[in-house]
């Protein structure tokens, strides 16, 4: 069984703090996506990474896909008020019980930014 | 503008009473699926469409049915309501059930069964 595990599970920080969470699997995956979730809506896609040490920059959001396709990491510069939400990440790889590739999604870290 | 639309957004409902949460995408899209999402556990997935008539279990079927009689419409079934199926539940949908599509979600609904 797949599984993703994010950390931290919390984390509460000022505005213009730095920060990065982590998303580790034992699985290898295609391609790994993170999303964002805010209060009563439904997750929204932030990047999608599919090569091992891919990094990709998103204004002040860097994402990093890990050398063996097992682990990321979302780093936010200068927190801001508006980063405030549920991050998730998401792994994808084939299932060969399955003709699609199941998407695996971690339990997610809450952010809040204190301004 | 791309949209998946869930309705009811709020239901408080009793044990045992049938209830459907309809789904609907505007995106002409093959995949379907519905995740619920509680403390702790995430979302896990309860059943997915990769195209019309075509319509399988995820990871935490158990008290609920779906139909994909039409490409744009996935409803979600619940024929015998239960307090543990108290929960969020998102419908969501993708061009295909491929690694690396990107997932479009509804904006959830809160179900309480009492």
């Amino acid at each position: 069984t797949q599984l993703l595990e994010q950390s931290p599970q919390f984390l509460s920080i000022q505005e213009g703090e730095n920060l990065t969470v982590y998303c580790n699997s034992s699985s290898v995956f295609s391609s790994l996506q993170w999303y964002r979730q805010e209060p009563g809506e439904g997750p929204v896609l932030l990047v999608t990474v599919v090569t091992g040490g891919e990094v990709k920059k998103l204004k002040r959001l860097t994402f990093q896909f890990g050398d063996a396709r097992k682990d990321s990491s979302l780093h936010i510069t200068a927190a801001q008020p508006g980063d405030t939400g549920l991050y998730l990440c998401a792994g994808s790889g084939s299932d060969m019980k399955t003709s699609y590739d199941k998407v695996i999604f971690g339990p997610g870290t809450s952010l809040s930014v204190i301004p | 503008e791309a949209q998946v639309t869930q309705n009811p957004r709020y239901l408080i409902t009793v044990t045992g009473k049938k209830l459907t949460v309809t789904c609907s995408q505007n995106m002409n899209h093959e995949y379907m699926s519905w995740y619920r999402q509680d403390p702790g556990l995430g979302l896990r997935q309860i059943y997915y469409s990769m195209n019309v008539e075509v319509t399988d279990k995820g990871d935490v079927p158990e008290g609920y049915k779906v139909s994909r009689k039409e490409k744009r419409n996935f409803p979600l079934i619940l024929e015998s309501p239960s307090p543990n199926q108290t929960s969020l539940y998102f419908c969501a949908s993708s061009l295909t059930g491929n690694s690396g599509n990107t997932i479009y979600f509804g904006e959830g609904s809160w179900l309480t069964v009492v």
